[in-house]
């Protein structure tokens, strides 16, 4: 595609419930990586995968996150029994070795 | 593992004036520096970027300086004009395409019309 696509742009989860946030990154793109925004900060660090293989998740904040890119294109990030903290945009990017990230319009998930 | 900090977190211009914005980071051994736009609902956009190996980079009316000695980094818009009203990131990481980066906090650009 000509840009990283990221559904759904906004969810709203109860307390306690699973979400899956898709991204879908541009065509041929090596790299991905998911970015965690709160509201008025910069983007941090969650993961990083190269092609299918996940090589670095020193940023997921606990063990109810968790993400794959099982044939090294689309992927998922899940959260599991979410909670007030989570709330943020989830941001996804991706880059081709040469240009730099290219991101995604984020996923603004909000807990309540 | 790294720290960016980003002064000022807003700042407001009349359109035609300059705005700076600056980076100060910690670790010694990053190497790449991009600046990012992000308007609103949307993800952050690259503007300019600069390695370490230059001291300055220039793209029509926007500029970054870096002074690896002092660790800091600066973004410059000249001519300001209100549709460079966004919030401003910078980052800094050690690969820029196999590593994560640490980005700044952001400054609220206003340019007033």
């Amino acid at each position: 595609g000509a840009g990283v696509s990221q559904s759904p742009r906004y969810k709203v989860a109860k307390r306690g419930q699973d979400v899956a946030l898709r991204c879908d990154p541009i065509s041929g793109h090596v790299s991905l990586f998911w970015y965690q925004q709160a509201l008025g900060q910069g983007p941090e660090f969650l993961t990083y995968f190269q092609n299918e293989a996940q090589l670095d998740k020193s940023g997921l904040p606990s063990d109810r996150f968790f993400a794959e890119r099982p044939e090294g294109s689309v992927s998922t990030l899940k959260i599991q029994r979410t909670q007030q903290e989570d709330s943020a945009v989830y941001l996804c990017a991706s880059s081709d070795g040469i240009g730099g990230y290219t991101f995604g319009s984020g996923t603004r998930l909000t807990v309540v | 593992g790294e720290n960016v900090e980003q002064h000022p977190s807003t700042l407001s211009v009349q359109e035609g004036d300059s705005a700076v914005i600056k980076c100060t980071y910690s670790d010694s051994a990053s190497n790449y520096f991009p600046w990012y736009k992000q308007e609103l609902g949307k993800g952050p956009q690259l503007i300019i970027d600069i390695r370490s190996n230059v001291g300055e980079k220039k793209d029509q009316r926007i500029a970054v300086t870096l002074n690896k000695t002092a660790k800091h980094f600066s973004l410059h818009i000249t001519e300001t004009q209100p549709e460079d009203s966004a919030v401003y990131f910078c980052a800094a990481t050690t690969n820029y395409n196999f590593n994560k980066f640490y980005f700044g906090s952001g400054t609220k650009l206003n340019v007033k019309p």
